[in-house]
């Protein structure tokens, strides 16, 4: 089945500076990557997601970039703030031989933003 | 718009108790997902539902789970004889159609097994 890495765990960066989240995955046939923030004591949202057939994504601050040849994406925020501070999710979809698909997730990296 | 609402939003039980969860989908939104997230980790698939079927179950733990979708809304997630490995926040979310798409999450079931 598919297996989603996520690294670091725990980042810390200062005010304005970038923060990278890294994740690997193990399905070649995935196609759909999201990534969501999970503030405390909240559900999961949505911030950016790619799919396959694009290298790279941007919405604001935030960018995201796929290789589908070593089967990473990762996480880019650039001019960090305060409010970024959450713990960030990558995931990745699965799809079972019998056709299901699922959303596998990493781990989770916390990311706290140092004013 | 109302978003994807849960309840209880904590619970605590005894272990060997039944406990029932709830949630509340967008409306309209054929796709509604069960997880769990247990203190300080990631997201664990429990079930998905299209409709009022569930074509993937394979990421309930035990038989001790088990889960319902009636009217293509309302879902319960019921977990019978609690043991205290089962304390973590259960997650709903709803999508409009699939898994390649935006998930809604609701803001999570706290359960406590003591």
């Amino acid at each position: 089945g598919e297996n989603v890495e996520q690294h670091p765990s725990t980042l810390s960066v200062q005010e304005g500076d970038s923060a990278v989240i890294k994740c690997t995955y193990s399905d070649s046939a995935s196609n759909y990557f999201p990534w969501y923030k999970q503030e405390l004591g909240k559900g999961p949202q949505l911030i950016i997601d790619i799919r396959s057939n694009v290298g790279e994504k941007k919405d604001q601050r935030i960018a995201v970039t796929l290789n589908k040849t070593a089967k990473h994406f990762s996480l880019h925020i650039t001019e960090t703030q305060p409010e970024d501070s959450a713990v960030y999710f990558c995931a990745a979809v699965q799809t079972s031989l019998q056709g299901a698909q699922k959303l596998v997730f990493g781990q989770g990296t916390r990311l706290t933003i140092n004013p | 718009g109302a978003g994807v609402s849960q309840s209880p939003s904590n619970k605590v039980t005894e272990k060997g108790k039944d406990v029932e969860l709830r949630c509340d989908p967008i409306s309209g939104h054929t796709a509604l997902y069960w997880y769990r997230q247990s203190l300080g980790q990631g997201l664990e698939f429990l079930i998905y539902f299209q409709g009022n079927s569930a074509p993937d179950k394979s990421g309930l733990p035990s038989d001790r789970f088990s889960a319902e979708r009636t009217g293509g809304s309302v879902s319960t997630l019921t977990i019978q004889r609690t043991q205290q490995e089962d304390s973590a926040v259960y997650l709903c979310a709803s999508s409009l159609w699939s898994y390649q798409e935006t998930q809604y999450f609701g803001p999570g079931t706290r359960l406590l097994v003591l």
